[in-house]
Order: structure tokens, then C-alpha cells, then sequence
């Protein structure tokens, strides 16, 4: 089976722009979970959705935003990118029922310039 | 606020040599205690779910342990292929399930 899946693997931005970033979970996976690690850093927790509803945020700026889709794929958005915003995104996924573990994916790596 | 410190940062070993990582935890309510391994470029790959201290698991040359305030990962005669990063995590009470990581420990195993 598919695991998470990622796109782009690979971004380039410059300050102010704005970014999408996609995901598509393990399949019957209903809740995606969105990080950012910053080099040298563990992974931190951005937003998490389930069955389409946003049940966590970390935190993260207003700037930040995600949606889940009925398929349960998930976009992260970034606006008014700054540099500190260039890291490895990452997605998880996971069953949603209680406490199961969470997979990841390869993660996109956006870079601003 | 929950927290993940990790130890040590850093840690080299000749293959065959046995040792431990730490993963010292402050939480409201310990939902489950989570490690990764992480390869350069690459995302997170699950390990082990601890949920009650007390509790042990293992596979291959890993095993995972938990007390109530830390948990340690036990490397038992790595393999040069066993050298990555290594996240814990844990999950709180609450309604979110968005896990706190500590930053990691990077381990590398000499042949």
C-alpha cells in the first residue's frame, strides 16, 4: 500500500509570495496532521484535520492556513512567506481513532529566498 | 505546556557497541509516548506507541521502555545501518492530537 504522499518534494519561493502545499494520506486514513522542522529541530505541530474539521492548531501565525478535502487529502497554505518560513513540511496521517501512531510523509522542502 | 528534551544530542558508537537513548517528558496527561527514526531527507518513520509506564517494546535490535517521567530507546548490537536520527514524541490530553517532539538524537555507528 501507498504511503503518505507528498507534492512538490522540492520549492522555491521568494519573501511575500504565497505557497500550497498537498498531501495525500495512507488509504482509510480520515485525519492529516501538518509540521515544520526547521534544520537540527524535531518536527512541530501546525494544524491537525479530521473527517474535513480542523481539530488542533499549534503555534503558528495567521498566515497558516489548511483544508482537508472529501477525499481527505489535505493542502497547507502559506502566505506572505518570510525566510524564517523556509524548512521541511511535513504530513501525517493517521486512522483517527484513539492514539494510533502517526506516519509521515518524505515532506516538501521549501526554500525562500 | 508539554515538553520533549532528548539525550544526548549526539552519540557515536563502534558497531556491536549496546547503549541507550533518553526522552525526558512534562505532559498534561500522557496520551502516548511515540519514537521515530529519521533518515537524512527523508520523513519520520514510526517505531514504537508507548501508552502506560511500565510498559515495554521491541523489534530487532530496538527496545523501547517507559517510566512516568522518561522513556529510553535501547540499541542492542547496532549495524551501521541502524545510524539516523532518532525523535520521541508524545500526544497529551485534550482534544488535539498534534504530537510534541523532542529535537532528537543523532546516532551514528562506526564499522
Amino acid at each position: 500500500d501507498a504511503g503518505v504522499t507528498q507534492s512538490p518534494t522540492h520549492l522555491i519561493k521568494t519573501r511575500g509570495q504565497q505557497v500550497t502545499l498537498r498531501c495525500s494520506p495512507i488509504s482509510g486514513h480520515k485525519s492529516v496532521s501538518w509540521y515544520q522542522q526547521v534544520l537540527g529541530q524535531g518536527p512541530q505541530f501546525i494544524f491537525q484535520y479530521y473527517e474535513k474539521e480542523e481539530r488542533g492548531r499549534g503555534n503558528f501565525p495567521d498566515r497558516f492556513s489548511a483544508r482537508q478535502f472529501p477525499n481527505y487529502s489535505s493542502e497547507l497554505n502559506v502566505n506572505a512567506l518570510l525566510l524564517g518560513d523556509s524548512a521541511l513540511y511535513l504530513c501525517a496521517s493517521s486512522s483517527g481513532t484513539a492514539d494510533q501512531p502517526q506516519h509521515f510523509g518524505d515532506g516538501t522542502r521549501l526554500s525562500i529566498l | 505546556e508539554d515538553q520533549v528534551t532528548q539525550s544526548p544530542e549526539a552519540l557515536r558508537l563502534q558497531e556491536g557497541e549496546s547503549s541507550s537513548l533518553n526522552c525526558s517528558y512534562t505532559v498534561s496527561g500522557l496520551r502516548g509516548l511515540f519514537w521515530y527514526r529519521q533518515d537524512p531527507g527523508k520523513g519520520p518513520e514510526f517505531l514504537f506507541t508507548l501508552y502506560s509506564a511500565g510498559e515495554e517494546k521491541e523489534k530487532e535490535r530496538l527496545k523501547a521502555t517507559l517510566t512516568k517521567k522518561e522513556s529510553f530507546l535501547h540499541i542492542t548490537a547496532p549495524k551501521p545501518e541502524d545510524s539516523a536520527t532518532y525523535l520521541c514524541a508524545v500526544r497529551s490530553g485534550g482534544g488535539a492530537d498534534g504530537l510534541t517532539f523532542g529535537k532528537g538524537t543523532h546516532l551514528i555507528i562506526q564499522p
